[in-house]
C-alpha cells in the first residue's frame, strides 16, 4: 500500500502571499497524482491532475509540480476563497486502489 | 449538466446495513465507472472502491472487503453502495465520484450516514 504524507498539517499565510503545500508518497507514482480543495460542508473539488495539469475552470494561480515521490501544490497571490483544506491523491494503481493524503489546512494568518 | 445526485442521510444502529445511491446524468455512465469515498467527521478522505457499470467489475479497499458491495443499474444510471455490519466508526459522509483516469472530476453532494445506538 502506498502511504501518502502531506506537510505541513496546517499552514498560516496572509492574503496576497503564496503558499506551498507538499505531498510525499512512499513509493513512486510517476505523475499519477491529483490535488483537491475542500471547503467546510462541501465535496472536494479537483484542482490538478497528472501532477501539473489544471482541471477545467481552475485559476492560473494554482500550479502543481513534481514526479516520482515528491509533489508540490503552489498557490500564488492567495485570495480569501483559497483558504480551505487541500488533499493530494495518488492513482498509480487505479482502479485497483488509490489513496489520499491526510490533508493540509490552509488558514488565514 | 454533468452531475451526481446522492440519496439522503441515514441513521442506523450498530450491526445494521445501509445502502446509498448515486444517480448520474450528463455523461456516459458506463465510461470509467464510479468510485465511493468516505470522510469521517473532521477527518480526511478514504477511498472505498470502484465499480465498472460496463461489466460490473469491482475493486474494494482491503479494510472494507466482506462488508461492502457496490452495484450499478445501467437502466437508470444509478450506482449503489451497501455497507453491512455497521459500527460507530462507519459514521461518515459518503461520496460517489466520477473518475477521469484515476482522478475524480465530478463528486456527488455527499450522504451523511450516522451509526448510533
Amino acid at each position: 500500500e502506498i502511504v501518502m504524507t502531506q506537510s505541513p498539517a496546517t499552514l498560516s499565510v496572509s492574503p496576497g502571499e503564496s503558499a506551498t503545500l507538499s505531498c510525499r508518497t512512499s513509493q513512486s507514482v510517476s505523475n499519477n497524482l491529483a490535488w483537491y480543495q475542500q471547503k467546510p460542508g462541501q465535496a472536494p473539488r479537483l484542482l490538478i491532475y497528472h501532477a501539473s495539469t489544471r482541471a477545467a475552470g481552475i485559476p492560473g494561480r494554482f500550479s502543481g509540480s513534481g514526479s516520482g515521490t515528491e509533489f508540490t501544490l503552489t498557490i500564488s497571490s492567495l485570495q480569501s476563497e483559497d483558504f480551505a483544506v487541500y488533499y493530494c491523491q495518488q492513482y498509480n494503481d487505479w482502479p485497483l486502489m488509490c489513496s489520499f493524503g491526510q490533508g493540509t489546512k490552509l488558514e488565514i494568518k | 449538466q454533468v452531475q451526481l445526485v446522492q440519496s439522503g442521510g441515514e441513521v442506523k444502529k450498530p450491526g445494521a446495513s445501509v445502502k446509498v445511491s448515486c444517480k448520474a446524468s450528463g455523461f456516459t455512465f458506463t465510461s470509467f465507472g464510479i468510485s465511493w469515498v468516505r470522510q469521517a467527521p473532521g477527518q480526511g478522505l478514504e477511498w472505498m472502491g470502484w465499480i465498472s457499470p460496463y461489466n460490473g467489475n469491482t475493486n474494494y479497499a482491503q479494510n472494507l472487503q466482506g462488508r461492502v458491495t457496490m452495484t450499478t443499474d445501467t437502466s437508470t444510471s444509478t450506482a449503489h453502495m451497501e455497507l453491512r455490519s455497521l459500527r460507530s466508526d462507519d459514521t461518515a459522509v459518503y461520496y460517489c465520484a466520477k473518475p477521469g483516469r484515476g482522478y475524480y472530476e465530478i463528486w456527488g453532494q455527499g450522504t451523511l450516514v450516522t451509526v448510533s445506538s
